[in-house]
């Protein structure tokens, strides 16, 4: 498809559960990004790939959470151990650039595009 | 950290009404886009806008880098324009810093 693909849609766990949550980006595009969303907040920034390599981690919230690109286009988040503040939509970003040419200004037009979001229960 | 600040919170309108959207940044920022979460939680482009005036139909946005601050003006609302209304802002390392959102309800 021409967006970025996240699947599932929903998910509902068990505390102490094992979830894994797939992002597929725009072909093409290079940077890629995970965001949280709790409830009635603004999505908040958890790590970052430029193609394969995870290049700033610093906003996931714990060493149970983990996510991989290892081909540099599809991404995996995965959540170990699953507590019931992860509950939250998941929600995944592509941008064609990378953070260097967005500062240069190389390709001027350079908006992160959203997937649907995973929504996770954890009961 | 950069701040981002949006205001109002909540907004009800009535259906045909025109209304403004600020954004407050605390610091010069690279980029800064606006997005609509509809009720079906989907985040959707409405413009990728670090300076300047854009227009596309009923919404426009204009943001003033200089002066730390964005506004996203809704004309003739419609019941479809409900949803929450996010601000983020780009960081020197490309990821996105968002605001809190207002929250907007049109009746018809």
């Amino acid at each position: 498809g021409a967006g970025v693909s996240q699947s599932p849609r929903y998910k509902v766990a068990k505390r102490g559960q094992d979830v894994a949550l797939r992002c597929d980006p725009i072909s093409g595009h290079v940077s890629l990004f995970w965001y949280q969303q709790a409830l009635g907040q603004g999505p908040e920034f958890l790590t970052y790939f430029q193609n394969e390599a995870q290049l700033d981690k610093s906003g996931l919230p714990s060493d149970r959470f983990f996510a991989e690109r290892p081909e540099g286009s599809v991404s995996t988040l995965k959540i170990q151990r699953t507590q019931q503040e992860d509950s939250a939509v998941y929600l995944c970003a592509s941008r064609e650039g990378s953070a260097l040419s967005v500062l240069r200004s190389r390709h001027f037009n350079q908006p992160q595009h959203f997937g649907d979001g995973t929504r996770l229960s954890i009961l | 950290g950069i701040q981002v600040e949006q205001s109002p919170p909540d907004l009800i309108l009535q259906e045909g009404a025109n209304s403004t959207l600020r954004c407050n940044f605390s610091d010069s920022v690279n980029n800064l886009q606006w997005f609509h979460q509809n009720p079906w939680g989907q985040l959707i482009n409405l413009f990728y806008i670090p300076s300047g005036t854009k227009q596309n139909g009923r919404l426009s946005a204009t943001t003033v880098a200089t002066e730390r601050y964005s506004l996203l003006y809704i004309s003739s609302s419609q019941t479809t324009d409900s949803g929450v209304y996010f601000c983020a802002v780009t960081s020197n390392t490309g990821k996105l810093i968002f605001g809190q959102g207002t929250t907007l309800q049109v009746k018809p």
